[in-house]
């Protein structure tokens, strides 16, 4: 139990466009969501945290404008990152927890890279 | 939250058992001990959690010290697959978890 799936698990776009990464939880519904970025050989850094039905809750220094976050149900959160430019390529990780568990099951990472 | 302390590398031959060790000297009464790990490129994965009392389960044993300033996270019979990058995480409730740099353990055979 406790699936997190992340689609697609890489993609390769231009400079200037916008990607949407999904996150679902499979087998539990997940009132809150989190998303992640890693840097090669650093560490995770969260990036924002999602509520269903509510506007994100976002990190200092995330563009709230650029890494639009939609958390619509209680099984799918999307992040769509907007004008990619080179230097948001990345390592993009969600999580998610089961309602009334503090535990975080994360998905398995969508590897971005902005040509 | 409470800062925590991992050492930076580790290595254990296969077969043995894996003692990673994290200080944790500022943690309040009710906050947890988390430990996850990461294989490369792929998303953290949980692997236990506990308060006071010592815990075990199908991965791991977890070994929390009385006065809780310490922990120790025991794979009891490591393998090549669980070479990763372990985080020992403090936290409270539903708060946020925040990534330190963990250590990389490197299992050996």
């Amino acid at each position: 139990g406790a699936v997190v799936s992340q689609h697609p698990s890489w993609v390769i776009c231009k400079s200037g466009t916008s990607v949407k990464i999904e996150c679902r939880s499979l087998d539990f519904q997940a009132t809150t969501m989190f998303w992640y970025r890693q840097f090669p050989k650093q560490s995770l850094m969260l990036m924002a945290t999602s509520n269903e039905g509510s506007k994100a809750t976002y990190e200092q220094g995330v563009e709230k404008d650029k890494f639009l976050i939609n958390h619509a149900s209680l099984t799918l959160s999307t992040l769509t990152v907007t004008s990619a430019h080179p230097e948001d390529s990345s390592f993009y990780i969600c999580s998610a927890s089961p309602w009334e568990e503090y535990e975080q099951y994360f998905g398995p990472g969508t590897r971005l890279t902005v040509t | 939250d409470a800062k925590t302390t991992q050492p930076t590398s580790m290595d254990c031959a296969e077969g043995r058992a894996a003692n990673l060790p994290c200080n944790h000297s500022t943690i309040s009464g009710n906050e947890y001990v988390y430990w996850y790990r990461q294989i490369h490129s792929q998303g953290p994965q949980y692997i236990i959690h506990g308060l006071k009392n010592n815990e075990t389960n199908e991965m791991a044993s977890l070994i929390i010290t009385e006065d809780r300033k310490s922990s120790t996270l025991i794979l009891p019979h490591a393998t090549l697959r669980d070479t990763a990058v372990y985080y020992c995480i403090a936290l409270q409730g539903a708060q946020k978890l925040v990534f330190g740099q963990g250590t990389r353990l490197t299992i050996n055979p």
